[in-house]
């Protein structure tokens, strides 16, 4: 049982180039979450998917654009990576409805570097 | 608002010496969930604890401990004998219902926590 896979684990850009971070989960979640980490900052959401189909700004939504492509995947792309989105992200995904205890699985983080 | 706030930014202590990590926070919820996570230098968040606020037992895993205290909205962690192994950031959340059922968590920005020998 994988849990929540993210890739690539790690993946440097320059200002300007655009990427996609692919995240899965195989424990029929409905939601899924993408969250950054930065020193001093804690995590902080990006985007969230509460459901199939649906997607929803967070706290920190500006640069990024995110597709829920089906239950399993989340994507979160940068269109025109700066240097200010160098960062850890973590992609995430719980239960919902009758079935929420409020806890999130998180994956194992990619860093980002852009120079 | 939905807020959690680790006062401690970094904590040093020797081994063997017991350490409390602050966790205070504000929810508009009357039901909710308090989490502690740790993240080693190995980077991935290790869950550690899940709280509902109807719970405000202590609890005590091995040489953890957590006291919850809705009067105060602190939810506290306790490492008891501290060994270089526990050397991580370690984050306090708090869950955000949403309508529908869903859900985020809230984090506090963590506490980073140095064992030494």
């Amino acid at each position: 049982n994988a849990g929540v896979t993210q890739t690539p684990k790690f993946q440097v850009l320059k200002t300007g180039q655009s990427m996609t971070l692919q995240c899965a989960q195989d424990m029929n979640h409905n939601s899924m979450y993408w969250y950054r980490q930065d020193p001093g900052m804690g995590l902080r959401l990006i985007y969230y998917s509460a459901s199939e189909g649906t997607t929803d700004k967070g706290e920190v939504p500006n640069g990024y654009n995110v597709s829920r492509l089906n239950k399993r995947e989340f994507s979160l792309r940068l269109e025109s990576a700066a240097p200010s989105q160098t960062s850890v992200y973590f992609c995430a995904s719980s239960y919902s409805g009758g079935m929420n205890t409020g806890e999130l699985f998180f994956g194992e983080g990619s860093r980002l570097t852009v120079l | 608002a939905q807020k959690v706030t680790q006062a401690q930014t970094e904590i040093s202590v020797v081994e063997k010496e017991d350490v409390t990590l602050d966790c205070v926070y504000e929810t508009r919820d009357t039901t909710y969930y308090l989490f502690w996570y740790k993240q080693p230098p190995s980077g991935e968040l290790v869950f550690l604890i899940r709280r509902n606020s109807f719970d405000e037992q202590n609890e005590i895993s091995g040489r953890y401990s957590w006291n919850f205290q809705k009067s105060t909205s602190s939810f506290n962690f306790t490492i008891t004998a501290s060994q270089v192994v526990d050397s991580a950031v370690y984050f306090c959340a708090l869950s955000d219902f949403l309508s529908g059922g869903y859900n985020k968590l809230i984090f506090g920005a963590g506490t980073r926590l140095a064992v030494h020998p």
